[in-house]
Parts: C-alpha cells; sequence; structure tokens
C-alpha cells in the first residue's frame, strides 16, 4: 500500500507571494491533518479534514487554508507569506473511524520564504 | 489544555543497548491516546507505538515498549536491543479523546529527544 505523499517536497517563495501545498493520503484513510514544523515552535497543528469538511483547526492566522476533495487529497495554501512561515509542512492520514487512529505521516514540504 | 513535556534533549546509547526515553503528559481529559513517533534526518514522522489511556497493558510493537504510569502521567518509551538505524528524533505526542470518533484528531507533540546509537 503506497504511502502518504506530498508534493512539492521543496519550495522557495518570496515575502508576500502565496503557495499551495498537496496531500494525498494513504489509500482508504478519509482523515487528513497538516502541521508546521520549525525549529522554534516545534511540531504545530494547522487543522484536520475529513469527509472534505474542516473538523479541527489549530491556532494559526487566516492565511492558512486548506481545503480537501472528494477523493480524500487535500491541499494547504499560505497566503501573503511571512519569513516566519519558512517550516517543514507535514501532512498526515489515518483511519478515523476505526482503531487508535495513529496518524502515518508524509515526507513532507520544506518551504523556505525568501 | 494538553501538554507534552519531554526532558532529554539528546540521549547517547550504545548499539544492543536497552534505552528509555522519557515523556510526561499533562491534560484534564479521562480519555485520551499517548504515541511515539520516530523522525530519521530525511524529515518524514514515522509512527512507533500507541496507547490507549484505558489500555490496562503496557503496548509493545517489537523492539518497541511504552512504561505507561498513569498516575504519575508519564509514558516513556524503551527501545531494547539498540540499532544504528535508531538514531533519529523521537517525539511524544498526545490527543485527547478515547476514540477517533470523538471529533478530535489534533495531536500535541513534544520537543522531542534526539538519540544518538553508536557502535
Amino acid at each position: 500500500k503506497a504511502g502518504v505523499t506530498q508534493t512539492p517536497r521543496y519550495l522557495i517563495k518570496t515575502r508576500g507571494q502565496q503557495v499551495t501545498l498537496s496531500c494525498s493520503p494513504i489509500s482508504g484513510h478519509r482523515s487528513v491533518s497538516w502541521y508546521q514544523q520549525t525549529p522554534g515552535q516545534g511540531l504545530q497543528f494547522l487543522f484536520e479534514y475529513f469527509s472534505e469538511t474542516q473538523r479541527n483547526k489549530g491556532n494559526f492566522p487566516g492565511r492558512f487554508s486548506g481545503r480537501q476533495f472528494s477523493n480524500s487529497r487535500s491541499e494547504m495554501n499560505v497566503s501573503t507569506l511571512e519569513l516566519g512561515d519558512s517550516a517543514l509542512y507535514l501532512c498526515a492520514s489515518s483511519l478515523r473511524t476505526s482503531g487508535p487512529g495513529e496518524q502515518y505521516f508524509g515526507p513532507g514540504t520544506r518551504l523556505t520564504v525568501t | 489544555a494538553q501538554k507534552i513535556t519531554q526532558t532529554q534533549p539528546g540521549m547517547f546509547v550504545q548499539e544492543k543497548e536497552a534505552v528509555t526515553l522519557d515523556c510526561t503528559y499533562d491534560t484534564s481529559d479521562q480519555s485520551y491516546g499517548l504515541f511515539w513517533y520516530k523522525q530519521p534526518s530525511s524529515g518524514e514522522m514515522i509512527f512507533l507505538i500507541y496507547q490507549g489511556s484505558y489500555d490496562e497493558q503496557n503496548a509493545t510493537e517489537g523492539r518497541y515498549s511504552l512504561n505507561f504510569q498513569k498516575a504519575r502521567k508519564s509514558a516513556n518509551l524503551v527501545i531494547s536491543a539498540s540499532q544504528l538505524g535508531d538514531s533519529a528524533m523521537y517525539f511524544c505526542a498526545m490527543r485527547e479523546g478515547k476514540t477517533v470518533n470523538t471529533g478530535f484528531q489534533k495531536l500535541v507533540f513534544g520537543t522531542g529527544t534526539r538519540l544518538l546509537v553508536s557502535p
């Protein structure tokens, strides 16, 4: 079974631009969560999508948004990029409807804002 | 609010020895799940082991076991017979809610412990 895939793997953007990151979950997983990892703040929850609906949201400004498609693929968008948005963005999928609900992570997208 | 504390920034262990990585947590919820993840230098988070708050037995997965002491709010990871490939960052995480259907999928992570296994 293929794992979680994220594209692109690396991205360099300029302040003020916007960016869209993509995540394809493990087949059969309908929950997709996004996390931001930085050296200063560690791993922080951004939001979770299940059945095309945002179910949970972390403490991030409105510049961070996302969506989920009917095939469970998810995209995350960051508008008006700031230097502090430079981070590793991790996507995770899980079987939300049964079991302990462990989340399986993708390799991440490393975003650098200059 | 939930909080995970990992007090060991770095740990060193020799190959084939056992090592314990500490994790304490704080939550007011009676139902929660505890997870350990491994993050190699490549960046991907690898799920290792899970412990539910109502599980009476400590979880085990191969060389990984979780020493769960509910009264002390600790969930230490024990790696037996360390291997060179175990060198990585290790994160303890918590999710509130007994089952995934409670509505919460948010994981709260600790700051991590960097494990270095030497030959």
